[in-house]
């Protein structure tokens, strides 16, 4: 059974940090592009950015909104994804998924984990 | 970037109705469009991809047509699971770009 499980949510103020992990079991993670999509509570979906595969050097994309903020990372050895986010404001107040990118659409996400970013 | 707008923002219809929910991007990005669905709590799933092909699981009753820059969302015979939110998004270039969302309430 393919499965994502997001961890690493929580509670941290304006220009605080938080890393985000995304665990992956049920295919060949290595083989993927995988990407992080946020949703803002009651609002609908953005995309932040991709990492790409060994194949294609690992590279990287990011959304504006992001950029020069977030990293994304993965280790392969441990079929997992990251988001390191840094300099953290109260816009980023998402619940944060991990998908599989395949051909560009998004399958399957992980159930999410909720970031919250307030004093 | 591509902006992709859904039209309508909110949709209330009966069982066995058919349903269209319309999807516009800002500029032609041929078939390179996904729609997803998502019940409250839950992830998104993928519903229809490449334009009109149905993911695997998918109900038979849910279809799409268009290419370009104009799409529908079609539910040829409304069922209560069907009460959800959906979503376009797309792929033709980066940064990806969803629809803003249309809910859809069962009368």
């Amino acid at each position: 059974e393919v499965q994502l499980v997001e961890s690493g949510g929580g509670l941290v103020q304006p220009g605080g940090s938080l890393r985000l992990s995304c665990a992956v079991s049920g295919f060949t993670f290595s083989d993927h592009y995988m990407d992080w999509v946020r949703q803002a509570p009651g609002k609908g979906l953005e995309w932040v950015g991709r990492s790409r595969n060994k194949a294609h050097s690992y590279s990287t994309e990011y959304a504006a909104s992001v950029k020069g903020r977030f990293t994304i990372s993965r280790d392969d050895s441990k079929n997992s994804l990251y988001l390191e986010m840094n300099s953290l404001k109260t816009e980023d107040t998402a619940v944060y998924y991990c998908a599989r990118a395949m051909s560009n659409k998004f399958d399957p996400w992980g159930q999410g984990t909720l970031v919250t970013v307030s004093s | 970037d591509i902006q992709m707008t859904q039209s309508p923002s909110s949709v209330s219809a009966s069982v066995g109705d058919r349903v269209t929910i319309t999807c516009r991007a800002s500029q032609a990005i041929g078939t390179w469009l996904a729609w997803y669905q998502q019940k409250p709590g839950k992830a998104p799933q993928l519903l229809i991809y490449a334009a009109s092909s149905l993911q695997s699981g998918g109900p038979s009753r849910f279809s799409d047509s268009g290419s370009g820059t104009d799409f529908t969302l079609i539910i040829s015979s409304l069922q209560p699971e069907d009460s959800a939110t959906y979503y376009c998004q797309q792929g033709k270039s980066l940064p990806f770009t969803f629809g803003q969302g249309t809910r859809l309430e069962i009368k």
